[in-house]
């Protein structure tokens, strides 16, 4: 049964770039999907992109701005957002497969001055 | 990749009643990969059909996905207190995915 977890600040600057980690466990990263998936404060769910051994695929509207890399040593992935604005506030969530079985819990992170 | 219309925005209904989401896509999803995912307030979504047709793990049998191409349908037979919530249709069949806007299912 895996489980994940996100990790990093629940606040950035506007113009910083925003760094996330999903922490794997119950299972090692493998031949899975692994997506990162946002929910801005009361809005709809926003798939940004996932790696897939070792290769990437992008929401078209956010391909400019994100990168999703893995360290299969320590069983993380994890999501780099570039040039942050307010409406990239919002809950982001990790997520195994290409149906989404297993979710973490989502982070908060709030861009804001 | 296909653009999800979800209908309608938000279902009114008592417990007991029968309840019919609507997800059309706007080009045929290949494979059938389409999923269902339940959100309640404050909780991460979870999966409860997948492949169209397909219940997840854990998911009552009262779920049931149908649908092909387009157009795709979750019902639920008899709702229960914990079914009112937010329910989202989702396509992977092509390599950039993409979420429906979402069905509010709410105490009638």
């Amino acid at each position: 049964q895996f489980r994940l977890q996100e990790s990093g600040p629940g606040l950035v600057t506007p113009s910083e770039t925003l760094t996330l980690t999903c922490t794997i466990s119950g299972g090692p990263i493998g031949d899975n999907y692994w997506n990162w998936i946002r929910q801005p404060p009361g809005k709809g769910l926003e798939w940004l992109g996932f790696v897939y051994r070792g290769a990437t695929i992008y929401s078209p509207s956010l391909q400019s701005r994100v990168t999703i890399s893995v360290d299969a040593s320590k069983n993380q992935f994890y999501l780099h957002l570039t040039s942050v604005t307010a409406a990239d506030t919002a809950v982001y969530y990790c997520a195994r497969e290409s149906a989404f079985t297993s979710w973490g819990q989502g982070i908060l992170v709030t861009v804001s001055s | 990749e296909p653009v999800l219309t979800q209908s309608p925005g938000t279902l009114s209904l008592s417990p007991g009643e029968r309840a019919t989401l609507s997800c059309r896509a706007s080009q045929s999803v290949p494979g059938n990969f389409l999923a269902w995912y339940q959100q309640t307030p404050g909780e991460a979504p979870r999966l409860l059909i997948y492949a169209a047709s397909v219940r997840a793990t854990g998911t009552p049998d009262r779920f049931s996905g149908s649908g092909s191409g387009t157009d795709f349908t979750l019902t639920i037979s008899s709702l229960e207190p914990e079914d009112f919530a937010v329910y989202y249709c989702q396509q992977y069949g092509y390599s950039s995915f993409t979420f429906g806007p979402g069905t509010k299912v709410d105490i009638k």
